[in-house]
């Protein structure tokens, strides 16, 4: 069965500084790999994703991810955060189910932004 | 463009009480979901669809029934709400082709006394 494991639950970082936010994921197959972040009270927003091809992707808000098989990773990287930034953020795999594809979220994890 | 609009946003029943979330979308998707997310176990997948009059079971389908009779909307339906479903709830809609990238409604948040 597909899973996702987000190590982090919750994560601090000065206002500057660089963030890393972890991600692994259990598929058998190529895997359609996404990062969302959902504000608080809010939705949640596609940040990026990958599907095949270039192994570093890029999204909105400054963000990338980069996208390892060999150690069934998909981390996500930002090279210097800003205080909107505080937010959680959900590693997703997409798997299919009948004609379709279902996504699969880890658990999130929490970003705080210290000033 | 709205996206995907629930309603309502909040919601409080009591133990017993049925009630219906609506999810509409303006985008013609033919994927719908219904998710629920409760803390530190992300968003978890309770009944989804594939096209207007189907439906299917997600991973955590008891206490709760779905209709999509129309294309541009999914119904989220709890017949005996119980203190079990006090969550948030989301929907989300997606095309079929590709790797169906899921766009999210606010959500609506739910509490079963």
């Amino acid at each position: 069965a597909q899973s996702v494991t987000q190590p982090d639950i919750h994560i601090t970082v000065s206002e500057g500084a660089s963030l890393e936010l972890r991600c692994n994921y259990s598929y058998g197959a190529t895997p359609y790999l996404f990062w969302y972040v959902q504000s608080p009270g809010q939705g949640l927003q596609l940040l990026l994703k990958y599907f095949s091809g270039d192994t570093l992707v890029q999204g909105i808000k400054g963000f990338e991810a980069e996208f390892k098989r060999s150690q069934s990773s998909f981390n996500l990287r930002k090279p210097s955060v800003h205080w909107s930034d505080a937010a959680e953020y959900f590693c997703a795999v997409g798997a299919r189910v009948g004609y379709g594809n279902k996504l699969v979220f880890g658990a999130g994890t929490i970003l705080r932004v210290k000033s | 463009n709205a996206g995907v609009t629930q309603t309502p946003k909040f919601r409080v029943l009591k133990t017993g009480q049925s009630m219906t979330l609506l999810c509409a979308q303006d985008m013609n998707h033919e994927y719908m979901y219904w998710y629920r997310q409760d803390p530190g176990m992300g968003l978890r997948l309770i009944h989804y669809s594939v096209g207007e009059g189907t439906t299917a079971k997600g991973e955590v389908p008891d206490g709760y029934n779905v209709s999509r009779l129309k294309k541009q909307n999914f119904l989220l339906g709890l017949e005996s709400a119980a203190p079990s479903q006090t969550s948030v709830y989301f929907c989300a809609s997606s095309y079929r082709e590709g790797a169906n990238i899921q766009y999210f409604g606010a959500g609506t948040r739910l509490s079963v006394l």
